[in-house]
C-alpha cells in the first residue's frame, strides 16, 4: 500500500511552546488528509479534515486557533500545536487519502506528544 | 449519522484459538468498510476492506465479509498467533470519497502462548 511518513514519531516540549508534526505522503498524491487524536487505550478522536489548497474543516470541540493545520500541496500536511499544556500530551495521527483514487486512507505511524 | 459500534475488550485468547470480533454500523447508502490494526506505540495499518456488499475482504488469514442485510462486517480468523496481539479498528468511509472516515472505539486482543 501507499506509504505515509509523519514526523517525529515523538516529541518533548516545554509548557507555552509550540510544536509542529508533519505528514507526508511519499508515493501519491493526497488531496485529502485527516488529523486524529488518541488518549491512551481509546479510539481515534478525528480532529480535522484538509484539502489540499483550502482551509481545514474542524470537528466540533476542536480549537482551530489552538491546533493549526495546514495542507498546502499534494504531499504535506502539518499540524502546530501552539502554545501546549500538558492536557495537549497526546498520540496524534494523519491519515492521507488520494480521493480520486478511492475512499481508503493510510496513516502515519503516529507522533506522541509529552508536553512537560 | 453515521456510526460504527464494535465489541468492547479486552479480548484474550489462547493461540490458535478461532478470532470473532463483531462490528456492526449505521451509514446511508452504500459505505466502504475497513479493519485497521495497531500495535502497540505504532499507527494503524490497514488489515482489510470491502467495498459493496457481499465483498470478502481477506489478509494474513484475517476475514471479513460486508453483509448488508445485518449491516455487519465481524473480524474472523481461525486461527490466532501471538503476534496477532494488538488493537483492531472497524471503520466505514461513506460513498462520498471526500468523507471522512469514521472509527469504532476498538478491540484490544491478547493471545497467550
Amino acid at each position: 500500500g501507499a506509504v505515509v511518513s509523519q514526523h517525529p514519531s515523538w516529541v518533548i516540549c516545554k509548557s507555552g511552546t509550540s510544536v509542529k508534526i508533519e505528514c507526508r505522503s511519499l508515493d501519491f498524491q493526497a488531496t485529502t488528509m485527516f488529523w486524529y487524536r488518541q488518549f491512551p487505550k481509546q479510539s481515534l478522536m478525528l480532529m480535522a479534515t484538509s484539502n489540499e489548497g483550502s482551509k481545514a474543516t474542524y470537528e466540533q470541540g476542536v480549537e482551530k486557533d489552538k491546533f493549526l493545520i495546514n495542507h498546502a500541496s499534494l504531499t504535506l500536511s502539518t499540524l502546530t500545536v501552539t502554545s501546549a499544556h500538558p492536557e495537549d500530551s497526546s498520540f496524534y495521527i494523519c491519515s492521507a487519502r488520494d480521493s480520486i483514487q478511492g475512499t481508503e486512507a493510510f496513516f502515519g505511524q503516529g507522533t506522541r506528544l509529552t508536553v512537560v | 449519522g453515521d456510526s460504527v459500534t464494535q465489541m468492547e475488550g479486552p479480548v484474550t485468547l489462547s493461540e490458535e484459538a478461532f478470532l470473532t470480533i463483531n462490528c456492526t454500523y449505521t451509514a446511508t447508502g452504500y459505505p466502504s468498510l475497513f479493519w485497521y490494526v495497531q500495535y502497540p506505540g505504532e499507527g494503524l495499518q490497514l488489515l482489510l476492506k470491502a467495498t459493496k456488499a457481499d465483498d470478502k475482504g481477506s489478509n494474513k488469514g484475517f476475514e471479513a465479509t460486508y453483509r448488508k442485510e445485518t449491516t455487519s462486517f465481524h473480524l474472523e480468523k481461525g486461527s490466532v498467533q501471538v503476534s496477532d496481539s494488538a488493537v483492531y479498528f472497524c471503520a466505514l468511509s461513506a460513498s462520498n470519497r471526500d468523507d471522512k472516515i469514521i472509527f469504532g472505539k476498538g478491540t484490544r486482543l491478547h493471545i497467550l502462548p
